[in-house]
């Protein structure tokens, strides 16, 4: 168990829906990535937030967005959810910005 | 930009052999090197790391050397165990200040008992 959670595990929805995918860092952790994995593009980094303000954007599409709270928790939000978007979404967070990533379980996004 | 290559195709294996995962990697400076697995349903985790060149990263059995002059970091363990079928991802960190990772594709190691 790495510490980081994420919620939920698996979430099936329509194409042009749109989706929260929530992610609790570890205690004390003050960064966080977004990462999408899927079969065709394999591991890409989306997003990076350090103490609630963004810090880098990687492969994220327009459609997609993230914010990280005062609490240190991070959402990223998916919109106009289209059938490639189906993948696995992880989130890592890590202690400042130049520390090892601890990754979380993922989130399972099926869009049919 | 930064990227990683990963030899292609699935890797099977008999328990006990020796295993061996090609890893390169394409960087502008002198990045930190990972290598982490994935099981079965679950998140990754850091394997092994190095932070520069010529520098062994090594844990539970798997070893791997920075290599600079052949910009490799190939992963390789002496007798695998039917518990280290897995996926083998190798990483490299980007030099731009964020820390964010860059990996390459992958590889499915299966071992048989």
């Amino acid at each position: 168990d790495s510490g980081v959670t994420q919620t939920p595990k698996h979430l099936i929805t329509a194409t042009g829906q749109r989706v929260t995918l929530r992610c609790s860092p570890r205690s004390g952790d003050l960064s966080v990535y977004w990462y999408q994995q899927s079969l065709d593009q394999g591991l890409q980094f989306l997003i990076q937030y350090y103490n609630g303000e963004e810090r880098a954007k990687g492969n994220i599409l327009e459609r997609f967005s993230a914010q990280q709270f005062p609490d240190l928790h991070s959402e990223l939000n998916l919109s106009s959810l289209e059938l490639g978007d189906s993948a696995l979404y992880f989130c890592a967070s890590a202690e400042r910005e130049y520390n090892e990533q601890f990754f979380g379980p993922g989130t399972r996004l099926t869009v049919l | 930009g930064d990227s990683v290559t990963q030899m292609e195709g699935p890797v099977t294996l008999s328990e006990e052999a020796f295993l061996t995962i090609n890893c390169t990697y394409t960087a502008t400076g002198y990045p930190s090197l990972f290598w982490y697995v994935q099981y079965p349903g679950e998140g990754l985790q850091l394997l092994l790391k190095a932070t520069k060149a010529d520098d062994k990263g090594s844990n539970k059995g798997f070893e791997a050397t920075y290599r600079k002059e052949t910009t490799s970091f190939h992963l390789e363990k002496g007798s695998v165990q039917v518990s280290d079928s897995a996926v083998y991802f190798c990483a490299l960190s980007d030099l731009n200040g964020n820390n964010r990772l860059a990996f390459g594709k992958g590889n499915q190691v299966v071992v048989i008992p």
